[in-house]
């Protein structure tokens, strides 16, 4: 069956603009995470969402980050104003009944 | 809090080689301890997991022992090939299917 998808794969943007990085979990899969990458490091926790609402967001950096899931499938991950520390793979994972997360390809942010 | 420490790399051998990543943990409780990987230019794949103390996780000739009184998780495998060359992280969960928390890392690069 389909994995987790996520797009964009490739984003540029300009300091100070707005994006929106989306996610599209395993059909069924109840819990959705977000992960932030940088270069040569592991993956950093952002944000849990189990169901609709946020189990969890005490990895999201700063106020400039916030994540939705409104019917409690696809996952969009927003960032305002961005900065240039910003700039990382944006993982997605989504888990069903068993403790496994089944992580998507990413989306390269670049902030330029 | 919770987390994992994992020995750098690159660790680079010859095929049919004998490999051990170490990783070691500090966590409350009694955490879920995963190992994964990430393939050049894939994602990240669960390889193995531990749910509890002396639990040995294997897949694809890959071994990991949960050893609880020394708080580590090493990744072994006793004759590795070229396709084994990846990233692989050590990781764990405070609670089943919580957020995971990862090490940073080790690039295994295997030689014919």
């Amino acid at each position: 069956g389909a994995g987790v998808s996520q797009t964009p794969s490739n984003k540029v943007t300009e300091k100070g603009k707005y994006v929106e990085l989306r996610c599209d979990p395993i059909s069924g899969h109840t819990a959705l995470y977000w992960y932030r990458q940088s270069l040569g490091q592991g993956p950093e926790f952002l944000i849990y969402f189990q169901g609709t609402g946020a189990a969890d967001d005490s990895g999201l950096p700063n106020d400039r980050f916030f994540a939705v899931r409104p019917e409690g499938s696809v996952s969009t991950l927003k960032i305002q104003r961005t900065e240039r520390g910003d700039s990382a793979v944006y993982l997605c994972a989504s888990r069903g009944r068993s403790s496994e997360q089944y992580f998507g390809p990413g989306t390269r942010l670049t902030v330029t | 809090g919770n987390s994992v420490t994992q020995m750098e790399g690159p660790v680079t051998l010859s095929e049919e080689a004998f490999l051990t990543i170490n990783c070691t943990y500090t966590a409350t409780g009694y955490p879920s301890l995963f190992w994964y990987v990430q393939y050049p230019g894939e994602g990240l794949q669960l390889l193995l997991k531990a749910t509890k103390a002396d639990d040995k996780g294997s897949n694809k000739g890959f071994e990991a022992t949960y050893r609880k009184e020394t708080t580590s998780f090493h990744l072994e495998k006793g004759s590795v090939q070229v396709s084994d060359s990846a990233v692989y992280f050590c990781a764990l969960s405070g609670a089943a299917g919580n957020k995971l928390t990862f090490g940073g890392g080790t690039r295994v690069l295997v030689k014919p």
